[in-house]
């Protein structure tokens, strides 16, 4: 069963417009959700993640909107560049006890054109 | 954040034979994992690496296939045994609480191709 659902599968944007990617979690013990970006060839790179006891949170172009009674958070990213062309994996965890390990979602390959 | 290393980055390999995948940190870590990454797939967890006892395995993966070691706070192996060509993937090591935080890094993974 998977515990954490993530759409789209895929996302072509334009250069400047915004990329926003959907993410929906069952276990309601999660209190961690961060978001990994990964290139070609490298390692997943933590993007930004937050916490249950905001709604928001942004760094840069880059902002997680949290709604604690749907269960859900998404990525947003502002005047997407074609640098941001990667692929964006959500992920879920509590922050202590039984729950620690990171469940991830499956992936949405994003694509910016120019 | 940590600055993780991994060896080899790449390596090809016979069927039948074994690797071992080294993964290093630059600062003591509370976690250390393994995880595997098949092409355009997400991440497996295969298990979670204990210092100074027997790692945690993840079900559908065994300590004889997949053994570990971590000697100290900053650095573990994976070995792939018995390997065959269902074994290709990418094997990423990532480590978690960092200074105390919850905050989880990976490295650069490395790339195994069975023969």
């Amino acid at each position: 069963q998977q515990q954490v659902k993530q759409s789209p599968q895929s996302l072509i944007v334009q250069k400047g417009g915004i990329s926003i990617i959907n993410c929906a979690y069952e276990n309601t013990a999660f209190d961690y959700f961060p978001w990994y970006q990964q290139f070609p060839g490298k390692g997943p790179a933590l993007l930004i993640a937050i916490r249950p006891d905001v709604s928001e949170k942004k760094e840069g172009r880059f902002t997680i909107s949290f709604n604690k009674s749907a269960k859900q958070f998404s990525l947003h990213i502002m005047d997407s560049q074609p640098g941001d062309s990667a692929t964006y994996f959500c992920a879920a965890s509590k922050r202590g006890g039984s729950n620690y390990k990171l469940t991830f979602g499956k992936g949405t390959l994003l694509t910016v054109n120019p | 954040s940590a600055v993780i290393s991994q060896k080899p980055s790449r390596d090809i390999c016979q069927r039948g034979t074994s690797l071992t995948i080294q993964c290093q940190v630059d600062s003591q870590v509370t976690m250390m994992f393994w995880y595997r990454q098949q092409p355009g797939q997400s991440l497996t967890l295969i298990a979670t690496a204990n210092q100074g006892s027997e790692a945690t395995y993840e079900s559908g993966f065994v300590i004889d296939k997949f053994p570990i070691s971590r000697p100290n706070l900053t650095f573990s192996t994976l070995t792939v045994s018995n390997m065959s060509p269902e074994d290709s993937s990418i094997y990423l090591c990532s480590v978690r609480g960092l200074a105390g935080g919850s905050e989880q890094y990976f490295g650069p993974g490395t790339r195994l191709t069975v023969t």
